[in-house]
């Protein structure tokens, strides 16, 4: 079954001590991406990849780093978590060849203390 | 700057049609997207769009025109299980690579 698997699903933590969440698909897409979602402010795009070591910023990268080692792996990695990253979050991947259709994980819901 | 309008909230009666609307201002447009969130659940897709016209999908169609920064999503036979928050994105290529920008989302209610 085609699908981007993220975990975990729920994360408390606190204040500065650093965190991954994983996003894994096996669909052999290039393209990947993370994205936080607020209420009020919609899906935001943190970081993408265009393919294996290959990351660009998105609109709101600042305090987030990701990889891209694999092409089926693409963790988000949150150094010094602060309460203003409580979000939810969701990975995403499609091809890069301009294929329309993006396949989302299920989301992360952060609470950072 | 990018940009992308749609309305907050609408509400429709089961069993009729509802046009979603969605304005965009980019630069470097490459698609529009849309896509279906249940509340709680992760995005679904729904359409797809990147010459000016309609698309056809079953009960859910989309429109778009470049030239006037314009997109629709029209839903008909409306059902319950359509009440969700429905995505308006356009897709950008900036320096030879893809970014997404999303609106804000319609939460749409069906009432029985």
């Amino acid at each position: 079954e085609a699908q981007v698997t993220q975990n975990p699903r729920y994360l408390i933590t606190v204040t500065g001590k650093k965190l991954t969440v994983t996003c894994s698909q096996n669909m052999n897409h290039e393209y990947m991406s993370w994205y936080r979602q607020d209420p009020g402010l919609g899906l935001r795009q943190i970081y993408y990849s265009m393919n294996v070591e290959v990351t660009d910023k998105g609109d709101v990268p600042e305090g987030y780093k990701v990889s891209r080692k694999e092409k089926r792996n693409f963790p988000l990695i949150l150094e010094s978590p602060s309460p203003n990253q409580t979000s939810l979050y969701f990975c995403a991947s499609s091809p890069q060849t301009g294929g329309p259709e993006a396949f989302f994980g299920q989301g992360t819901r952060l609470t950072v203390v | 700057g990018q940009n992308i309008d749609q309305p907050t909230e609408m509400t429709a009666t089961e069993g009729a049609i509802v046009q979603i609307n969605c304005t965009y201002q980019t630069s470097g447009f490459n698609g529009l997207f849309w896509y279906q969130q249940h509340a709680g659940e992760a995005p679904t897709f729904l359409s797809y769009n990147v010459l000016d016209g309609l698309e056809e999908k079953g009960r859910f169609s989309s429109f778009l025109s470049r030239s006037k920064g314009y997109s629709y999503l029209l839903l008909k036979e409306l059902q319950m299980k359509d009440s969700a928050s429905y995505l308006c994105a356009v897709r950008v290529i900036t320096s030879g690579t893809y970014k997404y920008i999303f609106g804000t989302g319609t939460r749409l209610k069906v009432l029985a």
